[in-house]
């Protein structure tokens, strides 16, 4: 299996442009997570999906924050307007029946740096 | 906040050492994971052991879980210089079992 597949792998950008970064979950998983590294706060849970819904945005920080999920193949995190602040490792990670008593499946992740 | 508290911080070893890192958690759970992150990578599930296990061996890995002090260890004998990676603990968040609360890491360097 290819694993989970992040894109862009780095990303700079202007502060206030639009950023969007996407993911490809593992084909049969249907629980799908994204995640934010950084050195301060460790690895933040954003929101997760559960059969292509969303279950929990509480880790969303702002309202600049979306994510989409229009299949079981494809996600998409949004950043609009991005900031500084938002500069951080973001990771999507997969897996199967539930995401905390199965391993998941992470990706490489999106290395962002907002100028 | 994070659940789980790994110690020590960072870890230097020489090849063929074992390396042991510790893991404190604050709720019940019924499962605990490790995972490792090499620099640059997403991170990789090792183990997971379950509240009714105490101990658990994959390869060259040891897991060890003692609920009654919410806490767990990892061990990696005879360490390599592929070793090096950062080490990370996960357990279920509260009652929801669908997510994991992932530790502060343990950084493992092992000189060859």
């Amino acid at each position: 299996d290819a694993g989970v597949i992040q894109s862009p792998r780095h990303e700079v950008t202007e502060m206030g442009q639009e950023v969007t970064l996407r993911c490809k979950p593992i084909s049969g998983h249907d629980y799908l997570f994204w995640y934010r590294q950084t050195m301060m706060r460790g690895l933040e849970l954003l929101i997760y999906f559960n059969n292509n819904v969303p279950i929990d945005d509480s880790g969303m920080p702002e309202d600049r924050f979306s994510a989409k999920m229009p299949n079981a193949s494809f996600s998409t995190l949004k950043i609009q307007p991005s900031e500084p602040r938002d500069s951080a490792v973001y990771f999507c990670a997969s897996s199967f029946r539930t995401g905390g008593s199965q391993p998941q499946h992470f990706g490489d992740g999106t290395r962002l740096s907002i100028l | 906040s994070q659940q789980g508290e790994e110690d020590p911080q960072a870890l230097s070893i020489q090849e063929g050492e074992n390396a042991t890192m510790n893991c404190s958690y604050k709720t019940s759970i019924n499962n605990l994971q490790w995972y490792r992150q090499n620099s640059g990578r997403g991170l990789v599930h090792l183990i997971l052991i379950r509240s009714n296990e105490r101990e658990k061996h994959s390869g060259r890995l040891r897991v060890t879980l003692d609920t009654s002090k919410k806490s767990s260890s990892l061990l990696i004998t005879a360490s390599r210089a592929a070793d090096t990676a950062s080490y990370f603990c996960a357990t279920p968040f509260g009652g929801n079992t669908d997510k994991l609360i992932f530790g502060t890491g343990t950084r493992l360097q092992v000189f060859p």
